[in-house]
């Protein structure tokens, strides 16, 4: 079975400038969350998508944004990009059937550099 | 604002010594705990997920342990080899997060051949 992908694998943007990151999960998995990783703050939740819908949002601006397409594919968008939107952003793909937890699989990553 | 703490920060340990780790995350609203391990360029990799008060999994020579009373989990390395060297994460899910996780800082664990 096919990884986590996730495109592009790196990226150099301008300050003010926008960019959007895609992720392809594992094939049957309906939910998808997103993490950006720094060195100082550690792997901190964006947002989960599952079936189309956000289920979940963690603590960051509206210039962060999700959505995910009907073969569960997802993107997210970074609009006005700032020196400190420099990161590795992960995405993590899951079953997410309900009752019980099941493993996060993550992709590789997209290594965002704002200059 | 959900706390989850790992201890220690690194560890250096010799090829063959036994190793263990803490994850501290709060007690109340527990749904699952998981522990990854990220190794350099590579994705985070699923260890475990434990939801159960007392649970104890194993693969291989780690293992862990949970306590979802005292809000603790304990993850363990049997004989570590050089391979091991990696940043070891656990992550704090709640009753009503989905698909979200609150990881810790990670402990980065290096062992010397």
């Amino acid at each position: 079975k096919a990884g986590v992908t996730q495109t592009p694998r790196y990226l150099i943007k301008t300050r003010g400038q926008q960019v959007t990151l895609s992720c392809s999960p594992i094939s049957g998995h309906r939910s998808v969350s997103w993490y950006q990783q720094t060195p100082g703050q550690g792997l901190q939740f964006l947002f989960e998508y599952f079936s189309e819908t956000q289920r979940n949002k963690g603590n960051f601006p509206g210039r962060f944004s999700g959505r995910q397409f009907s073969n569960s594919r997802s993107e997210m968008n970074v609009s006005t990009l700032e020196l400190g939107d420099s990161a590795l952003y992960l995405c993590a793909s899951s079953l997410a059937l309900a009752g019980r937890s099941y493993e996060q699989y993550f992709g590789p990553g997209t290594r965002l550099t704002v200059t | 604002i959900l706390n989850v703490e790992q201890s220690p920060q690194s560890l250096h340990v010799q090829e063959g010594d036994s190793t263990n780790f803490t994850c501290s995350f709060p007690s109340s609203n527990f749904y699952a705990l998981h522990w990854y391990r990220w190794e350099t360029a590579k994705s985070p990799e699923a260890l475990f997920v434990m939801t159960l008060n007392g649970d104890e999994k194993k693969k291989g020579r780690i293992s862990a342990t949970l306590n979802t009373k005292e809000g603790y989990s304990y993850l363990y390395i049997k004989g570590s080899q050089p391979e091991d060297s990696a940043t070891y994460l656990c992550a704090f899910r709640g009753g009503t997060s989905y698909g979200k996780l609150t990881f810790g800082q990670g402990t980065i664990l290096t062992v010397h051949p």
